[in-house]
């Protein structure tokens, strides 16, 4: 079965420095990878997500993804922080394998504050 | 413009009543996920439905809670007996028929048991 790993359940930057949130998947088949944001007592957001092809894959407000099979990583970044940028991010995987097929797992979620 | 629309927005209930909650997925989106997200446990799946019929209800507590889609328009979660510890935001999302898509989410259903 699939599951989502994120380091870190809190991370703190100044605002204008880099964001970096951990995201490792496990899966026995090629996964799908989401990243999803969300704000205080809203639903979920979808970010930016890679299914095939470019690796490398861009979403919306400035952050990025890159997918590294050998490393089964999907890190998310943004070269500089924002105020606006504070909020929950969560890593999702889906697998079209099995007969859960297309189920969508979260990882526990990246609590980002960004400092002034 | 084409959403995930959940009902109630808020619900607070006495212990050992009946909650339903209700979900209109995107038209034409046969995926439905029920998730539960508290501040210990985070996000998790409670269901998964696909094409109406139930794919994965593990994550479900079976004998107090129960979800089904009476047609491709409406999704229900229900709970009864429902009890202080079901005290969580409830979040329903749908998808596309296929699996290289995301899923979209509704503005859940905050539940408080007293």
């Amino acid at each position: 079965a699939q599951s989502v790993t994120q380091l870190g359940s809190h991370v703190s930057v100044s605002e204008g420095a880099l964001v970096l949130l951990r995201c490792n998947y496990s899966s026995s088949v090629p996964p799908y990878l989401f990243w999803y944001v969300q704000y205080p007592n809203q639903g979920l957001q979808l970010l930016l997500k890679y299914t095939t092809g470019a690796t490398l894959v861009k979403g919306i407000n400035g952050f990025e993804a890159e997918f590294k099979k050998s490393e089964t990583s999907f890190h998310l970044t943004k070269p500089s922080a924002h105020m606006s940028d504070a909020a929950e991010y969560f890593c999702a995987v889906r697998v079209n394998y099995g007969g859960s097929q297309g189920n969508l797992i979260f990882g526990k979620g990246t609590k980002l504050s960004v400092k002034p | 413009d084409a959403r995930v629309t959940q009902t109630p927005r808020h619900k607070v209930t006495e212990m050992g009543q009946e909650v339903t909650m209700r979900c209109q997925p995107i038209l034409g989106h046969n995926t439905v996920f029920w998730y539960r997200q508290t501040m210990m446990q985070g996000l998790e799946l409670l269901a998964y439905f696909r094409n109406r019929a139930p794919l994965d209800d593990s994550g479900m507590p079976k004998d107090r809670f129960s979800a089904e889609m009476p047609d491709a328009t409406l999704a229900t979660l229900k709970i009864q007996p429902s009890e202080p510890r079901d005290s969580a935001v409830y979040f329903c999302a749908s998808g596309a028929p296929t699996v290289n898509t995301e899923a979209f989410f509704g503005q859940g259903t905050r539940l408080t048991v007293v």
